[in-house]
């Protein structure tokens, strides 16, 4: 089945600093990646996604890229914001299912 | 429009009790799928329920099962409960069709956290 690993699982930025968070996929039928990201207490919510068809995706001070090749796809968050503190999931679409990473924990210090 | 409603939110049950957990979708979202998250592990998927069928299930032992009724609420029931059951359950709905799974956005609840004694 599907294998995705994400890295780091913590990860301490300054505020202003640019965050970039890595995950890897074992299945290359996978054709859709979702990140997630999950404040305290609260469920994961959507933040940003790419389809296999596409390399890069953006929305404001996020963005994600997309290699199909070597089966990896990474989340940038750049000027970040105290309130980009959370635990972010990444995740892979495969066999009418969703896979996910373990997830980063970032803190953003002010 | 409401989002995911999940009860209770939090119980405390002892090792070989049973437990049901509930999951009320948002209005129009057909597609129910559960998931149970672990420090550590991440979402492990459990099941996915479309129109009251189980469209696909996780690796979990037979102690987990779920259903889903007509207006889509689905409910979630693990018996024998072992310690390392322990974990905060996440119930997601989706605004899929009914031809497959499906890729799309998941819409979680805020979960329901388990603690087996």
């Amino acid at each position: 089945g599907e294998n995705v690993e994400q890295h780091p699982s913590t990860l301490s930025v300054q505020e202003g600093d640019s965050a970039v968070i890595k995950c890897t996929y074992s299945d290359s039928a996978s054709n859709y990646f979702p990140w997630y990201k999950q404040e305290l207490g609260k469920g994961p919510q959507l933040i940003i996604d790419i389809r296999s068809n596409v390399g890069e995706k953006k929305d404001q001070r996020i963005a994600v890229t997309l290699n199909k090749t070597a089966k990896h796809f990474s989340l940038h968050i750049t000027e970040t914001q105290p309130e980009d503190s959370a635990v972010y999931f990444c995740a892979s679409f495969t066999g009418n299912q969703f896979y996910f990473g373990t997830g980063t924990s970032l803190t953003v210090i002010p | 429009k409401a989002g995911v409603t999940q009860t209770p939110r939090y119980l405390i049950k002892t090792r070989g009790q049973q437990v049901t957990l509930s999951c009320s979708p948002i209005s129009g979202h057909r597609s129910v799928s559960w998931y149970q998250q672990t420090p550590g592990q991440g979402l492990q998927f459990l099941f996915e329920y479309f129109s009251e069928t189980q469209r696909n299930k996780g690796n979990f032992p037979g102690r987990f099962s779920g259903r889903q009724f007509s207006n889509s609420r689905s409910e979630m029931n693990v018996s024998t409960l072992e310690l390392g059951d322990s974990a905060l359950y996440l119930c997601a709905s989706s605004l899929v069709t009914s031809g497959g799974a499906g890729a799309g956005e998941l819409f979680f609840g805020e979960g329901s956290r388990l603690t087996v004694l």
